[in-house]
Formats: C-alpha cells, sequence, structure tokens
C-alpha cells in the first residue's frame, strides 16, 4: 500500500481556518484518499474522502494537487471540538475495510 | 440504530489466558474490521472480514483469531493473552466499498491491559 506522510502535529487559533497537508508521492491510479480523524478517547471519525476531484462536504473540504501526489484537509472555522488527531490514509480503490493508518497529525486549537 | 457496539469496554487478563472481544452491528453492514492502537500510534488492522464466512489477514493479525457466522457479529478471540497484546481495540464496519467508497464506522473500543 502506498504511504502518506504528514506533520506529526500544528496549531490553530479557533474560528480560524486549518488546512492539513498529507504527501502521498507513490499513489497508484485506483487509491482513494480517505481522511479519518480521532478525538480523545474515542474511535476515528470519516471527514472524507475524494479521487481526483476537491471534495467539500458539512465537515470539511479536500483539495487535491494535480498531480495527486499531495492533498490538503481543510476545516473551514476551527472550533475546539475539532482537537483531534487527524490521519490521511491512501485506500486501493476505496476499500474500506482494510485501512492502513498511520501516525496522523495531532491538531491543537487555541481558543 | 445502535451502530458498532463493542463489548467489554475495559478488560484485565493475565497473561495465558484467552478471551473473546465482542463487536455488534445494526447496520446491515458486510465488511467489518478489526484494529489495535497503543499508546501514541495509528491503528493497526488485525484481521477483517468482507461478508458472513469470509475473513481475511490484516498487518498484525498474530496471536488473534476471527470468524464471521452472521453479518451482524465478528468476535475477535486471543488465544494466549501477552503483555504485548495490551492495547485499545477498535471494530469497524461499512457497506461494500471497493470502487464505490463509503465511511467506515468506528465502535467506542475496548481497552485491554494483559498483565
Amino acid at each position: 500500500d502506498a504511504k502518506t506522510t504528514q506533520p506529526n502535529s500544528m496549531e490553530s487559533n479557533e474560528e480560524e481556518p486549518v488546512h492539513l497537508p498529507c504527501n502521498h508521492s507513490t499513489i497508484s491510479g485506483t487509491d482513494y484518499i480517505h481522511w479519518y480523524r480521532q478525538l480523545p478517547s474515542q474511535g476515528p471519525e470519516y471527514v472524507i474522502h475524494g479521487l481526483t476531484s476537491n471534495v467539500n462536504n458539512r465537515m470539511a473540504s479536500l483539495a487535491i494537487a494535480e498531480d495527486r501526489k499531495s492533498s490538503t484537509l481543510i476545516l473551514h472555522r476551527a472550533t475546539l471540538r475539532d482537537a483531534a488527531v487527524y490521519y490521511c490514509i491512501l485506500a486501493y480503490g476505496g476499500a474500506t475495510n482494510k485501512l492502513i493508518f498511520g501516525t496522523g497529525t495531532l491538531l491543537a486549537v487555541q481558543p | 440504530n445502535a451502530g458498532v457496539t463493542q463489548t467489554p469496554k475495559f478488560q484485565v487478563l493475565k497473561t495465558g489466558q484467552s478471551m473473546t472481544l465482542q463487536c455488534a452491528q445494526d447496520m446491515n453492514h458486510e465488511y467489518m474490521s478489526w484494529y489495535r492502537q497503543d499508546p501514541g500510534m495509528g491503528l493497526r488492522l488485525i484481521h477483517y472480514s468482507v461478508g458472513a464466512g469470509i475473513t481475511d489477514q490484516g498487518e498484525v493479525p498474530n496471536g488473534y483469531n476471527v470468524s464471521r457466522s452472521t453479518t451482524e457479529d465478528f468476535p475477535l478471540r486471543l488465544l494466549s493473552a501477552a503483555p504485548s497484546q495490551t492495547s485499545v481495540y477498535f471494530c469497524a464496519s461499512s457497506p461494500p466499498s471497493v470502487f464505490n467508497p463509503y465511511e467506515q464506522y468506528f465502535g467506542p473500543g475496548t481497552r485491554l491491559t494483559v498483565t
């Protein structure tokens, strides 16, 4: 499976936008990009996924580079509840039954 | 819907003991998976299933057995517990998703300590 690289940690201020980067230079044409987050002492929760085009949902936006070697998760207005570990995951064919998690990015949100 | 439920929430075992972690989902999802998460680490896939009667190994399957006799349940068995299996265990489920991705739903986890 292709690997992803994320910063270990990032900080943001409440109500400001947050851009969480992910590098995946060995991505294949059939790999989907998934983002999950894990709040303290909870199981991971789905955030968003995409293949080639940028995607928006109620939680976030996903911007995918034209060459697909990197992507950025965008939280438009960070809240204290967004403090979590964010995982960028590549999944062959988008298959969600065998996600390979890395160590993710720990996002701290300051009031 | 209760979603994905896991029992027990906490468990302490002695080395060599066996036990079964229970996982159930009421969303009629065909895909189910087990992960473990060690302190400060990401999740690692133990076993997964694409439907009743079908299971396969993930990244770290040694020391664990699974079976899938129904769509709803996917128990994880520790055959002979070792301190290295001290971890938080998460179960997850999703609809079939190859080339048609769905979100994976995770349970609240079971915190296991092996002494």
